[in-house]
């Protein structure tokens, strides 16, 4: 069975803080994707990866970073936390299809972050 | 860029009951992939159907099936014979064919089965 872990489900911070979200995938996936998930706004693209070491930025990469140092594990970075970065932030995989086809992405649980 | 639009925020309908979410989409590609999600509440996201935009034909996946318009760049999914687990969060999605695995959400629509 395919599966996208994230580190932890829930993550209260203070304002300021430096803080790390971990996504893990067992899938051998050369994609990873960090969204972010609010009410009204759907998911938003922060940054995705497609290959190791390798990243591009989404639709709003500002106030984030991310590490891809191992095929299997893709972090998102808040280097100083501040309270409108609270949200709920989801990761996703999936297989490069490079010469074309459907490329489906598959899903962590998500991590909601609240920063104080 | 593309954009999905979802223009149905919340919905609800009685356990087996039919009932359509609709999904608008502008593009200018001409081949291109659209997706339904499902997120159940406290749960993960899950892919429920997808169309490749060069078939004509409707997809189908048990009681969801979708209405794909491409010319008038319309997906809506239909859920016949709903049922109390569907009750979730639906996003649409768009991807483009070639090179751009990204995905574009639409807002969601969040529907409640009622018993």
């Amino acid at each position: 069975d395919v599966k996208v872990t994230q580190s932890s489900r829930y993550l209260v911070k203070r304002t300021g803080e430096k803080v790390f979200l971990e996504c893990v995938q067992d899938m051998d996936h050369e994609n990873m994707f960090w969204y972010r998930q609010d009410p009204g706004l759907g998911l938003r693209l922060i940054y995705f990866s497609y290959d190791v070491k390798m990243k591009e930025k989404g639709d709003i990469p500002e106030g984030y970073s991310v590490s891809r140092e191992k095929k299997e594990r893709f972090s998102l970075i808040l280097e100083s936390a501040s309270t409108n970065q609270t949200s709920m932030y989801l990761c996703a995989s999936s297989l490069s299809t490079r010469t074309g086809g459907v490329d489906i992405q598959y899903f962590g649980a998500g991590t909601r972050l609240s920063v104080l | 860029a593309q954009t999905v639009t979802q223009s149905q925020p919340e919905m609800s309908v009685q356990e087996a009951e039919t009932v359509t979410l609709s999904c608008t989409y502008d593009t200018s590609e001409n081949n291109y992939y659209l997706f339904w999600y499902k997120q159940p509440p406290s749960r993960q996201m899950i892919l429920v159907i997808r169309q490749e935009a060069y078939k004509q034909q409707n997809a189908t996946e048990n009681r969801f099936s979708v209405n794909f318009q491409k010319a008038a760049k319309s997906f809506s999914l239909k859920i016949s014979d709903s049922q109390l687990g569907d009750t979730a969060m639906y996003f649409c999605a768009f991807m483009k064919h070639f090179g751009n695995e990204k995905l574009t959400f639409g807002t969601g629509t969040r529907l409640t089965i009622i018993p």
